[in-house]
């Protein structure tokens, strides 16, 4: 049974810094990667997603990556602002019986202005 | 890209009331579709799928049932609602490996 672990559970940083946060998977047998981002009270926003065969994906400050065969991801957020203040989910799409997508219980991350 | 629509945003309903939840999917077709819940502080509990019309999975017994009468509609009924049903209900999507979309959710809160 696949297992996703995001750690921090939260974190604060001031406006301006680099950061990363963690997912990790116990089963490596995936189709795919995704992170999410979450407002309170709102729905899932897609952010990257990343195919077993790739190594990483990039969109504007976020740049997500994966390392399968040790089963994590990291997504990392450039130049953070107080808008990235949300709870990030990753999901893991596992190929093996029926597949289906196993999230972590996400990162609440708070940018400080 | 794919749109999901949910509807409604909030509800309140009372203990033993019926409930029924629609979701609507554009920009695709025979999407595989999904019913999440998301309680207070706990992660996202999958709760139903469907790969077609007529066809539904369900992954926890529980009050909750579920039907596909089209191919991008999706609909979440109770017949009579507990408390233990209060939570935030997303829509989902995918086609095969592509990737998830969500809808926007629907709150439901019974009292």
């Amino acid at each position: 049974k696949q297992e996703v672990t995001q750690i921090p559970a939260a974190l604060s940083v001031p406006e301006g810094e680099n950061l990363v946060l963690n997912c990790s998977f116990t089963d490596s047998a995936i189709y795919n990667l995704q992170w999410f981002r979450q407002d309170p009270g709102k729905g899932l926003t897609s952010l990257l997603l990343i195919q077993s065969s790739q190594r990483e994906q990039t969109s504007g400050r976020l740049n997500a990556s994966l390392d399968k065969s040790s089963g994590r991801s990291t997504l990392y957020i450039a130049a953070s602002q107080p808008g990235d203040s949300a709870t990030y989910l990753c999901a893991v799409l596992s190929n093996f019986g029926n597949e289906k997508l196993t999230f972590g219980t996400g990162t609440r991350l708070t940018i400080i202005p | 890209s794919q749109t999901i629509h949910q509807w409604p945003a909030t509800l309140v309903q009372p203990v033993g009331s019926p409930l029924s939840l629609e979701c609507t999917v554009e920009g695709t077709s025979n999407p595989n579709l999904y019913w999440y819940r998301q309680a207070a502080g706990r992660g996202l509990q999958l709760l139903f799928y469907s790969v077609g019309i007529g066809q539904i999975s369900s992954e926890v017994p529980q009050n909750l049932s579920a039907s596909r009468p089209q191919d991008r509609q999706f609909i979440l009924s109770s017949k009579k609602l507990l408390l233990s049903d209060s939570g935030f209900y997303l829509c989902a999507s995918d086609r095969g490996g592509g990737g998830y979309t969500f809808g926007s959710g629907t709150r439901l809160t019974v009292v």
